[in-house]
């Protein structure tokens, strides 16, 4: 199997663009994670998906930011307008199910300028 | 103060030696993870446990649940050990609180 697979790996944007980050999970994983590293505040979760439905997104920052899961092998995360305080490295994890040690893919390093 | 906190924050060890990075946590977890973050970037999981022991080749990770504590330990280290190790729990909500990282470096 690939792995979990992220694109793009890195993105570079210029204040108030459209940004959107895709991720692939392990085929028959349910859930899957998206996380946010930044050197100030560590690893953060986002969102999480069960079976393609948003269980939590508490963790998103603000209504700029939304995620979608139209299917068991795809979800993208968008963030519009983008703010350089969004640059950070954002990563998509996987899971059989929520129970489950992650799987994580290897991140999108976002530069917003 | 942190739900997740790690010590220590940052590690350096000559190859062969024993390492410990301790994890203490202030919630009630359903399970706690130890991830691996290499100088590139990607993050491995190398354990989830909820109660006793694990171990796996070089590395072992206990957890005791009354203490709400967690310690992963490498054996006879090697300078390919070198990585941030992230302590992180799951509570009851099912989210992944993180601890901010341990830094290791082990020098040959």
């Amino acid at each position: 199997d690939a792995g979990v697979i992220q694109s793009p790996r890195h993105e570079v944007t210029e204040m108030g663009q459209e940004v959107t980050l895709r991720c692939k999970p392990i085929s028959g994983h349910n859930s899957l994670f998206w996380y946010r590293q930044t050197m100030m505040r560590g690893l953060e979760l986002l969102i999480y998906f069960n079976n393609n439905v948003p269980i939590d997104d508490s963790g998103m920052p603000e209504d700029r930011f939304s995620a979608k899961m139209p299917n068991a092998s795809f979800s993208t995360l968008k963030i519009q307008p983008s703010e350089p305080r969004d640059s950070a490295v954002y990563f998509c994890a996987s899971t059989p199910t929520r129970q489950e040690t992650q799987y994580f893919g290897p991140g999108t390093r976002l530069l917003v300028l | 103060k942190n739900e997740v906190e790690q010590s220590p924050q940052n590690l350096t060890a000559q190859e062969g030696e024993f390492i410990t990075i301790n994890c203490s946590y202030s919630v009630g977890i359903s399970a706690l993870h130890w991830l691996q973050q290499h100088p590139g970037g990607g993050i491995v999981s190398l354990f989830m446990l909820s109660s006793g022991k694990k171990k796996h080749g070089r590395l072992i990770a206990t957890i005791n649940i009354q203490e709400k504590h967690s310690s992963l330990h490498i054996t006879a280290s090697h300078p390919r050990d070198s990585a941030v190790y992230i302590c992180a729990v799951r509570s009851g909500t099912d989210k992944l609180i993180f601890g901010t990282g341990t830094r290791l470096q082990v020098f040959p």
